[in-house]
């Protein structure tokens, strides 16, 4: 089955800066790549999800890229802010209304 | 925005004991599945639902486990008989299973078993 691998587990950003969140994944036939925020005591909360024929997805401050040859995918957050802290978990699929294989989380703190 | 509620926030079971959660998807929504998050770990899938039967499970779903659609807008997970280790937060998602329309997740009911 599917494995994701996430990186890294903790991240500590001064605001204003930017934030990568890595991503692999091991099954060839995942085709659907979301990004969720889970701040505490709520469910996760998807901020943007990229699929298989686009290399690059930008909304905002956040932007997502793949790379379907090296299995991985990155987030990145730019000019971050202090609301941006939360535990960010990528996933993957086949199709988007299939199970998702979460990664392990990173908790993002932005440092004011 | 149409959000997924899930009910309760917290319960509490004594080992043993069966336990329903429950959920409200999203209305126009068609799929609809459930996950556990054990404290400090990763989402883990458990099952999906379709078309008023089951379309997958993980092996974290067994015999123990059940769901249901009881009537047009409710989804539930029933625990027959909880272990100390079902002890997790247990998420419910829906998707309206158009081309790759994402899973929108409820904020989760918190299951501690004594």
């Amino acid at each position: 089955g599917e494995n994701v691998e996430q990186h890294p587990s903790t991240l500590s950003v001064q605001e204003g800066d930017s934030a990568v969140i890595k991503c692999t994944y091991s099954d060839s036939a995942s085709n659907y790549f979301p990004w969720y925020k889970q701040e505490l005591g709520k469910g996760p909360q998807l901020i943007i999800d990229i699929r298989s024929n686009v290399g690059e997805k930008k909304d905002q401050r956040i932007a997502v890229t793949l790379n379907k040859t090296a299995k991985h995918f990155s987030l990145h957050i730019t000019e971050t802010q202090p609301e941006d802290s939360a535990v960010y978990f990528c996933a993957a699929s086949q199709f988007g209304n299939e199970k998702l294989t979460f990664g392990t989380g990173t908790r993002l703190t932005i440092i004011p | 925005e149409p959000e997924v509620t899930q009910t309760p926030s917290h319960q509490v079971t004594q080992m043993g004991q069966e336990v329903i959660l429950r959920c409200v998807p999203i209305s126009n929504h068609l799929y609809f599945y459930w996950y556990r998050q054990i404290l400090g770990q990763k989402v883990e899938f458990l099952v999906s639902f379709y078309n008023n039967e089951i379309s997958e499970k993980s092996e974290i779903f067994d015999d123990q486990f059940s769901v249901e659609r009881p009537d047009g807008s409710n989804f539930t997970l029933k625990i027959r008989s909880t272990k100390l280790e079902d002890s997790a937060m247990y998420f419910c998602a829906s998707s309206d299973g158009t081309g790759d329309q994402p899973q929108h997740f409820g904020d989760g009911t918190r299951l501690s078993i004594l």
